[in-house]
């Protein structure tokens, strides 16, 4: 059973500083996904990690993969309140067509930004 | 752009009623699933489908049923609620053979059981 663990769960910083949130999973995928969602909203996808090494960047956040860890991370360079959400990392367990298919979800982690 | 439309957005039911909650979809994709989201659990996967006619159990699928008769529509019924049901419901949908393409979320149906 694939299991998907988030750190940490609840996440407050101060404008401009910078952290790591970690997606650690248990079994082999090369599949993972960001998603941010916001209070009483939809989920909305932010990341797309398709192989061993990939890293991708959009404005102050940067996603990478590690399969052979079975690591993922999302950097917040410089935060600012806007991006303050709950941000999950899902992992794709099955390879039925080749597309994101079954997902195992971590349980989130809530990012409030302060000035 | 409709995307992913769930309906309706909020219900509240009496234990024991059923109900059945809409998805729709005009991306013509062919995977669509049902995911139930509750406090600090992230999202669980309830039933999915790869195509019509074709539908699978997730990781959480007792008390629910759905079946795909179009490739639009994924239906996810309740045949008995219970107070445990109650929680937040999304449909997705992605197409298959294109892992590139993330699953599209609908907007939510928030479900109360009383």
């Amino acid at each position: 059973e694939l299991k998907v663990e988030q750190n940490p769960l609840f996440l407050s910083m101060q404008e401009g500083k910078n952290y790591t949130i970690y997606c650690n999973y248990s079994t082999t995928s090369d599949r993972l996904y960001w998603y941010r969602q916001d209070p009483g909203k939809s989920l909305e996808s932010l990341f797309v990690l398709l192989s061993n090494g990939a890293v991708k960047q959009e404005g102050r956040l940067m996603a990478s993969l590690d399969t052979k860890a079975r690591l993922s991370t999302l950097h917040i360079t410089a935060a600012v309140h806007d991006l303050s959400a709950t941000y999950f990392c899902a992992v794709d367990i099955y390879s039925f067509g080749g597309g994101s298919e079954k997902l195992v979800f971590g349980k989130g982690t809530k990012l409030t930004v302060n000035p | 752009n409709a995307g992913v439309t769930q309906t309706p957005k909020f219900q509240v039911l009496k234990t024991g009623q059923s109900m059945t909650l809409q998805c729709a979809q005009d991306m013509n994709h062919e995977y669509m699933s049902w995911y139930r989201q509750d406090p600090g659990m992230g999202l669980r996967l309830i039933h999915y489908s790869v195509g019509a006619g074709i539908t699978d159990q997730g990781e959480v699928p007792n008390g629910y049923n759905v079946s795909r008769s179009t490739t639009e529509d994924f239906p996810l019924r309740l045949l008995s609620a219970a107070p445990s049901q109650t929680s937040v419901y999304f449909c997705a949908s992605g197409p298959t053979g294109d892992s590139n393409q993330p699953q599209h979320f609908g907007d939510g149906t928030r479900l109360s059981i009383l």
